[in-house]
């Protein structure tokens, strides 16, 4: 079984519907991330989280939400969703370990499209 | 001008040659290099990780990391076709949660 799983691997949507993707892993990793992917863009941090009561935004959190509902439990919602919020999505987890950054590992993401 | 500069290519070799990627940087405060490999359809795979500058060999591949150029390299000996992917090059500084990623480099591999 994956380390890092997310749900759903992929939808299809229309603009202003309310949209959520889950994320829960078994690394036992107490931070958890949500990225985007675009063409030609990389990576781009939404949300994270470093541990139950700690939620920070990232680099491009407008028009997104999270709730972190247990270590293990991670989830992304889209409010109203739009056509430019077309991507695929992934969730990471990190341990953490003072002074030391250490390396992100990634779920399998969500491609999600938005008509 | 990004973060992290990354030619996305793409890049095609033949199998048994050497893949060379590589990254550049403007981040003076980046200490933490990182590379990903990614397959169509599924979520980065960290393939190696190192810290500050030097060489680091994992098997078929060598990451090196030159701070005073502000660039990384991958280098991929005997390429394999399962080799084929997207590339991607991560770094961050101490005790900084945010990974800066480049746009990745895709890869194929002709057997």
């Amino acid at each position: 079984d994956a380390d890092v799983t997310q749900t759903p691997r992929n939808r299809i949507t229309k603009t202003g519907k309310r949209i959520m993707l889950e994320c829960s892993q078994t690394k036992g990793h107490d931070r958890m991330y949500w990225y985007r992917q675009d063409p030609g863009l990389g990576l781009r941090l939404i949300y994270y989280s470093f541990d139950v009561k700690d939620i920070n935004k990232g680099e491009i959190s407008d028009g997104y939400s999270v709730s972190r509902q247990a270590q293990a439990k991670f989830s992304l919602s889209l409010e109203s969703a739009i056509p430019n919020q077309t991507a695929l999505y992934f969730c990471a987890t990190s341990d953490s370990v003072q002074g030391r950054n250490q390396p992100q590992h990634f779920g399998d993401g969500t491609r999600l499209s938005i008509l | 001008q990004k973060e992290v500069e990354q030619d996305p290519g793409p890049l095609s070799v033949p199998e048994g040659a050497i893949v060379s990627l590589n990254c550049t940087y403007s981040n003076s405060a980046f200490q933490y290099f990182m590379w990903y490999r990614q397959y169509s359809r599924k979520g980065p795979e960290l393939l190696m990780y190192t810290y500050s500058s030097g060489n680091k060999e994992d098997g078929r591949f060598t990451a090196q990391v030159d701070k005073s150029s502000k660039y990384i390299s991958l280098f991929i000996r005997d390429s394999q076709p399962s080799d084929s992917a997207t590339y991607l090059c991560a770094m961050s500084g101490t005790n900084d949660y945010k990974l800066s990623f480049g746009a990745g480099t895709t890869v194929t591999v002709r057997a």
